[in-house]
């Protein structure tokens, strides 16, 4: 089936850095989203974009929807402890209502 | 308050025990969804339900079965269970229509000897 390609895979920072991540597919998808998983709780979406080359912010936190409808990234700026989790990508594949989830990026933040 | 509840959060069985997972929403959402999550390899969609009645394949269907016999519920059965579905499983609800925040339930730990 379809897959996300999501990197990095895991990163540690310092308190107040900037975090960057991006997704990659192999095909289109007419939708992205973006979840985080804090530890023992399920995912919570944050940002969902619709349109090839949309950008959305959601507080600190950026997302674009790639020209191509290929790709996204995430920006975090001025990350904070509670930035800590597992951050997801996601995409509706075109034509169906599954749901396809990235492998997600895991985030440590060093106070 | 609004939310999605799995039951039972916790579950070590053995192989080839019957075994169904609850999930209950109180949205009155159309659209629920199960996933997997294993490491390394993020959420994989099992099945979901457009509506009562209407089920279909996620990416990873072999081995569970659902129903969605009324909107709240939609319950995911493992009739033969087998070491290779312990994971850790979670129910998703969300809206009808262009919507696509999905509601994740606490997560069901499994574990299959």
């Amino acid at each position: 089936g379809q897959q996300l390609n999501q990197s990095p895979q895991s990163m540690f920072i310092q308190e107040g850095e900037d975090v960057s991540m991006n997704c990659t597919s192999s095909s289109i998808f007419n939708t992205w989203l973006w979840y985080k998983q804090d530890p023992g709780e399920g995912p919570v979406l944050l940002i969902a974009l619709y349109k090839a080359g949309e950008l959305t912010s959601n507080g600190r936190l950026t997302a674009q929807f790639g020209i191509t409808r290929k790709d996204s990234f995430l920006n975090i700026s001025a990350s904070i402890p509670s930035d800590v989790g597992i951050y997801f990508c996601a995409g509706q594949a075109p034509g169906t209502y599954k749901y396809i989830f990235g492998t997600g990026t895991r985030l440590k933040v060093l106070a | 308050e609004a939310q999605v509840t799995q039951n039972p959060r916790y579950l070590i069985t053995v192989t080839g025990k019957k075994l169904t997972v609850t999930c209950s929403q109180n949205m009155n959402h159309e659209y629920m969804s199960w996933y997997r999550q294993d490491p390394g390899l993020g959420l994989r969609q099992i099945y979901y339900s457009m509506n009562v009645e209407v089920t279909d394949k996620g990416d990873v269907p072999e081995g569970y079965k659902v129903s969605r016999k009324e909107k709240r519920n939609f319950p995911l059965i493992l009739e033969s269970p087998s070491p290779n579905q312990t994971s850790l499983y979670f129910c998703a609800s969300r809206r009808g229509g262009a919507s696509h925040e999905q509601y994740f339930g606490p997560g069901t730990r499994l574990t299959v000897t």
